[in-house]
C-alpha cells in the first residue's frame, strides 16, 4: 500500500518560531511537491522537488524554505512563522515518467496554527 | 494562463439525490490531462479519475459519473443516488502536457454535504 507520511497532523506554533514540516514517501517517487490549503482558495503549491537537492518555486514561496536530502523526504521550512501561514498543509508525490499522466499521491495534511 | 475554475463553493444535498459538481478549465496546452479529487474529513486527497484531452468518451464507475466536453472547456462530475458518505470536499485540477513534473494546478474546491 503506498504511502505518503506528514510528520504532525496538528501543530500548534507561536509567531517568529522556525518551524518544520515532514513529509516522507515510500514509493520511490522523484517529484514532491508542498501545497497549503485554504477556504476558497483550493491548493496552491508552494514549492516542488523534481530530484534529490533539486527544487523549484510555486505559485506562493515567500516565506516558505525546502529541503530534499533524500529522495524519499521533503521537508518544508517556515524560517519565522507568521499567523498568515496558519493553515493546512498538504505534501504529495508522482512519478517523473509518464509526466503529466500521473496522479499525484497526498499525505493527511497537517493542520498548523500560529499564535 | 492556466486556470481551473469550480463555481460551486458549496452544495447540500439529501441523501439519494443526484448532485453535479462542476469544473471549468482554461489551457493553451493541446494536450493536458483533467483529475478530480476527493477529500473526506480526514483530509487526505483521493485520487478519483483522470482524463486526456483527446479521450472525450464519458465515464462510470458506480454511482460516479465524469462528462468531459473540450467545446465548453468542462470536467463535470456526477454522483447519483448520494449517500452521507459522498460528504466530503471535491477537487477538480489540471495538468499540462507541457509540464514532465506532474504539476497540478486545482480549483477551489466544492464542499458538497449529503444529509440524511
Amino acid at each position: 500500500d503506498v504511502k505518503v507520511t506528514q510528520s504532525s497532523r496538528y501543530l500548534v506554533k507561536r509567531t517568529g518560531e522556525k518551524v518544520f514540516l515532514e513529509c516522507v514517501q515510500d514509493m520511490d517517487h522523484e517529484n514532491m511537491f508542498w501545497y497549503r490549503q485554504d477556504p476558497g482558495l483550493g491548493l496552491r503549491l508552494i514549492y516542488f522537488s523534481y530530484d534529490v537537492k533539486m527544487k523549484e518555486k510555486g505559485d506562493i514561496p515567500e516565506g516558505y524554505s525546502v529541503s530534499r536530502e533524500k529522495k524519499e523526504r521533503f521537508s518544508l521550512i517556515l524560517e519565522s512563522a507568521s499567523t498568515n501561514q496558519t493553515s493546512m498543509y498538504l505534501c504529495a508525490s508522482t512519478r517523473t515518467s509518464g509526466g503529466s499522466y500521473n496522479e499525484q499521491f497526498f499525505g493527511p495534511g497537517t493542520r498548523l496554527t500560529v499564535l | 494562463a492556466q486556470k481551473v475554475t469550480q463555481a460551486q463553493t458549496e452544495i447540500s444535498v439529501v441523501e439519494k439525490e443526484d448532485v453535479t459538481l462542476d469544473c471549468v478549465y482554461e489551457t493553451r496546452d493541446t494536450t493536458y490531462y483533467l483529475f478530480w479529487y476527493k477529500q473526506p474529513p480526514s483530509g487526505e486527497l483521493v485520487f478519483l479519475i483522470r482524463r486526456n484531452s483527446f479521450d472525450e468518451q464519458n465515464e462510470i464507475s458506480g454511482r460516479y459519473s465524469w462528462n468531459f466536453q473540450k467545446s465548453t472547456s468542462s470536467f463535470n462530475f456526477t454522483i447519483t443516488a448520494s449517500q452521507v458518505v459522498d460528504s466530503a470536499v471535491y477537487f477538480c485540477a489540471l495538468s499540462e502536457g507541457s509540464s514532465n513534473t506532474g504539476k497540478l494546478i486545482f480549483g477551489q474546491g466544492t464542499t458538497l454535504q449529503v444529509k440524511p
